[in-house]
């Protein structure tokens, strides 16, 4: 079954310093997204992109966040000067046509 | 704004046992409601998708429908199994690709052997 893949599983960055967390959506899959998750609260949507730019995204989405699809394969998130409170699991995901969900793995960010 | 929530909690029962998972949202207009299942530090595992125009959909022991005009849904687990302990994650799409899911903060389940 295809699959969404993240890398790094787990980073650990100093506050203040830029991290990109990557993944590779399924191929045929039209829409990407990132979600993140806090320990012990929900899954919150970040930003959702089609057809090389940004659909939607959420209040958390500030400008310290940037989204990128360099090339036919990879999408990034880039956090440019990191937060103790960005500390999370970010979790990409991807949905074709009929707008089912399908999450990577994630990547454990720990800002110290 | 999207509210969405999930009855019970947390739930501990023995194995064998059929269960049912409850998930309720404030707003009917949605594209589709999606059942996810979390293990602990782990990512997020699709079990079910159920369209807005659907009222059920079947995945081996589980069984979740839809209720959109009243606003609920329902996870179905029958035979319950230790390896089924897990957090349930119920998410509704408000309209299709590019709305971000809106999701409740889950059931932890442990089905005890």
């Amino acid at each position: 079954e295809p699959e969404v893949t993240q890398t790094p599983s787990h980073q650990v960055t100093q506050m203040g310093q830029e991290v990109i967390l990557r993944c590779v959506p399924i191929s045929n899959h039209l829409y990407f997204y990132w979600y993140r998750q806090i320990l012990g609260q929900k899954v919150e949507f970040l930003v959702s992109f089609y057809n090389n730019e940004i659909s939607e995204k959420s209040e958390i989405f500030d400008d310290q966040f940037s989204v990128e699809r360099p090339d036919g394969s990879n999408f990034t998130l880039k956090i440019r000067s990191t937060k103790l409170e960005d500390s999370a699991m970010y979790f990409c995901a991807s949905s074709g046509r009929n707008y089912g969900y399908t999450f990577g793995s994630g990547t454990r960010l720990t800002v110290v | 704004k999207q509210e969405v929530t999930q009855i019970p909690a947390a739930l501990s029962v023995p194995e064998g046992e059929n269960l049912v998972l409850n998930c309720s949202f404030t707003d009917s207009a949605i594209y589709n409601l999606q059942w996810f299942r979390q293990d602990p530090g782990k990512g997020l595992t699709s079990l079910l998708l159920i369209q807005s125009s659907q009222r059920e959909q079947t995945s081996g022991r589980l069984n979740a429908s839809l209720d959109k005009s009243s606003g609920r849904s329902t996870l179905y687990i029958a035979a319950s199994q230790p390896g089924d302990s897990a957090t349930y994650l119920c998410a509704v799409n408000p309209g299709g690709g590019a709305d971000g899911l809106t999701f409740g903060k889950g059931t932890h389940l442990i089905i005890q052997p």
